[in-house]
């Protein structure tokens, strides 16, 4: 079975929708990320939580918000959709690691969701 | 702040030729780095890290990189490019629990 998984693996919506995508992790880890991937771009940071009462923005967060329900779930929502948000999202865990070095550990990629917003 | 420069969109090579894929880095600390690889509908997965010990590192699948503080440098290398490595691959830094990526390189493997 997969470590990191999210729901749903592809979602059409229209502007104006209130939309979830959803991320469950069995790595045990703490941290946790949401991620947007669009041609060319790379992937930007748009929330992460290094723990189940931590949540951070990151260079992208307008349009988002986050949930972190439990240490192994982590909830993007957009709250209106519109359609610049149509891109390819990832969820990502990654270990504090007994280094006590963060940055250190590397990040364990989920498979995306592929939104469409029309 | 950290940022990372990937040089170059789109490298094309033959099959059996050396894969070179650049990767320039900018950081106000000694960085962690880290190559990953994005095949056609999947996540990223690593390929190698480096965290400060040896400066060349070996990853899965035949590739390496070496660490170059002088030349700000992390550039990923295979001697033999296989078919099986047309993907896209990602470099980034990391630190503070951060992670920030290249926008990427897209390697296509002629036959």
């Amino acid at each position: 079975d997969a470590d990191v998984t999210q729901t749903p693996r592809n979602r059409i919506t229209k502007t104006g929708k209130r939309i979830m995508l959803e991320c469950s992790q069995t790595k045990g880890h703490d941290r946790m990320y949401w991620y947007r991937q669009d041609p060319g771009l790379g992937l930007r940071l748009i929330y992460y939580s290094f723990d189940v009462k931590d949540i951070n923005k990151g260079e992208i967060s307008d349009g988002y918000s986050v949930s972190r329900q439990a240490q192994a779930k982590f909830s993007l929502s957009l709250e209106s959709a519109i359609p610049n948000q149509t891109a390819l999202y990832f969820c990502a865990t990654s270990d504090f690691g007994t280094s006590g070095t963060p940055g250190r550990n590397e990040q364990f990629f989920g498979p995306g969701t592929r939104l469409t917003v029309l | 702040a950290q940022s990372v420069t990937q040089l170059g969109s789109h490298v094309s090579v033959s099959e059996g030729a050396l894969v070179l894929l650049r990767c320039n880095y900018s950081s106000s600390v000694p960085p962690y780095l880290f190559w990953y690889v994005q095949y056609p509908n999947q996540g990223l997965q690593l390929l190698l890290k480096y965290t400060s010990a040896a400066t060349l590192v070996k990853g899965i699948n035949g590739f390496e990189a070496e660490f170059k503080k002088s030349e700000t440098s992390f550039h990923l290398t295979k001697p033999s490019a296989h078919m099986s490595d047309a993907a896209e691959y990602f470099c980034a830094v990391s630190y503070a629990g951060k992670s920030t990526f290249g926008d990427g390189t897209t390697l296509t493997v002629k036959p």
